[in-house]
């Protein structure tokens, strides 16, 4: 059964923490990886992934893909409290439907 | 910048009643999909839809749901009669057709059903 497993659960650091969340996944028909920022309601869209190896960045956001060890990394920089909010990554198979992960809720403190 | 629709924003109704909730894509995005999300647990694949026709859809989308674009904007998703176990957030989300793995979510519908 396809699955995509996030680590931590749930994370609390303070301002200006660097912080990386993870996600690993046992996709059979893998097509990319997404990473989506929830807040209080929609998952905003930040990255797709499809390329191992290749970082995308979007300000102090980062991740990269790992197709080897079937993994991804969603790096944040001097973190904000804007910063708080569940991170959601998504593998997306060869019929485009998305298998989720269960989130990492990222608490950041002033 | 264009963005998905839904409506309504909130929900309550009571158990064995219809619901429709009402999406609104974004214009040029050719396919369509609805997820729900019950609290607390893990964003869930009901359906997609492209051409006018269901092209996926998960064990969750039972004879009890259905999708239309009944005209050319709007994308909806029926539930027949209602369960308590349907309340959840339901979004609706489109891409288009070069970057189908891109999928724009809508702000979602909470439904609640008593």
């Amino acid at each position: 059964e396809d699955k995509v497993v996030q680590s931590p659960l749930s994370l609390v650091v303070h301002e200006g923490d660097t912080v990386t969340l993870n996600c690993s996944y046992e996709v059979t028909n893998f097509r990319s990886l997404l990473w989506y920022k929830q807040e209080k309601k929609a998952p905003t869209f930040l990255f797709m992934l499809t390329s191992s190896g290749i970082e995308k960045k979007s300000g102090r956001l980062s991740s990269i893909l790992d197709k080897k060890e079937l993994f991804s990394i969603l790096n944040i920089t001097a973190t904000q409290t804007g910063d708080s909010a569940v991170y959601l990554c998504a593998v997306q198979d060869s019929n485009y439907q998305l298998i989720w992960g269960a989130g990492t809720k990222l608490i950041i403190k002033p | 910048e264009p963005e998905v629709t839904q409506t309504p924003s909130h929900q309550v109704t009571q158990m064995g009643q219809e619901v429709i909730l009402r999406c609104v894509p974004i214009s040029n995005h050719l396919y369509f999909y609805w997820y729900r999300q019950i609290l607390g647990q893990k964003v869930e694949f009901l359906v997609s839809f492209y051409n006018n026709e269901i092209s996926e859809k998960s064990e969750i989308f039972d004879d009890q749901f259905s999708v239309e674009r009944p005209d050319g904007s709007n994308f909806t998703l029926k539930i027949r009669s209602t369960k308590l176990e349907d309340s959840a957030m339901y979004f609706c989300a489109s891409s288009d057709y070069r970057g189908r793995e891109t999928q724009y979510f809508g702000p979602g519908t909470r439904l609640l059903v008593l």
